[in-house]
């Protein structure tokens, strides 16, 4: 079975520094998608970005990037500038079939 | 455009009590999930379902049962509730094919408490 592992259960930044969050997941398949969503206090789950396997090439989403070393099987998620609004939780989740989910990092950003 | 909406948004149920869940989506995908959500956990698949009339069970489904009679609805029950059913719910929605096809589009969630 696939898991996703997320080993940091809390990290903090400072606003305007940039912060990464580690994702690992385990899988023996090649073609999969990975994703991070972000949960505020309200609870809605939103992607903040998507990464193909068979994609090289690093998603970026304004200030959001991620690093994907397939085989490593590892899928970080960098936040540049940090802004007070990026406190959340985030979730680093794995696609083939279905969706399984890493338990989540608490990011917690000081002014 | 309402997206995915979910009714509750909080329920307390005392143990043996049932209860459904409402999931509505106004985007026609095919693809419909129910998701539990505990402390330290992350969310796990309870049921999902490919398509009207279809269900399929997830890593988490005893205790549940789902049924998805219009694409647009996905019900999730509880027959006899146990304290340890207490979670936030979420419902999701995603399109069978195209470029939307692996992302999933979430509910608002629903607290329910059994005591």
């Amino acid at each position: 079975a696939q898991t996703v592992t997320q080993s940091q259960p809390e990290m903090s930044v400072q606003e305007a520094e940039t912060v990464t969050l580690s994702c690992t997941y385990d899988t023996s398949e090649s073609d999969y998608y990975l994703f991070w969503y972000k949960q505020p206090p309200s609870r809605q789950m939103i992607l903040v970005i998507r990464q193909e396997a068979y994609k090289q090439q690093n998603a970026t989403e304004n200030r959001f990037s991620v690093n994907f070393q397939k085989a490593a099987k590892s899928f970080s998620l960098k936040i540049s500038d940090s802004q007070l609004g990026d406190a959340a939780m985030y979730f680093c989740a794995y696609k083939r079939n279905d969706m399984r989910f890493g338990a989540g990092t608490r990011l917690t950003v000081k002014p | 455009n309402a997206g995915v909406t979910q009714t509750p948004k909080f329920r307390v149920l005392k143990t043996g009590q049932s209860m459904t869940l409402l999931c509505a989506q106004d985007m026609n995908h095919e693809y419909m999930y129910w998701y539990r959500q505990d402390p330290g956990m992350g969310l796990r698949l309870i049921h999902y379902s490919v398509g009207e009339g279809t269900t399929a069970k997830g890593e988490v489904p005893d205790g549940y049962n789902v049924s998805r009679l219009k694409k647009q609805n996905f019900l999730l029950g509880l027959e006899s509730a146990a304290p340890s059913q207490t979670s936030v719910y979420f419902c999701a929605s995603s399109s069978a094919s195209g470029d939307e096809y692996n992302e999933q589009f979430f509910g608002p969630g629903t607290r329910l408490t059994v005591l």
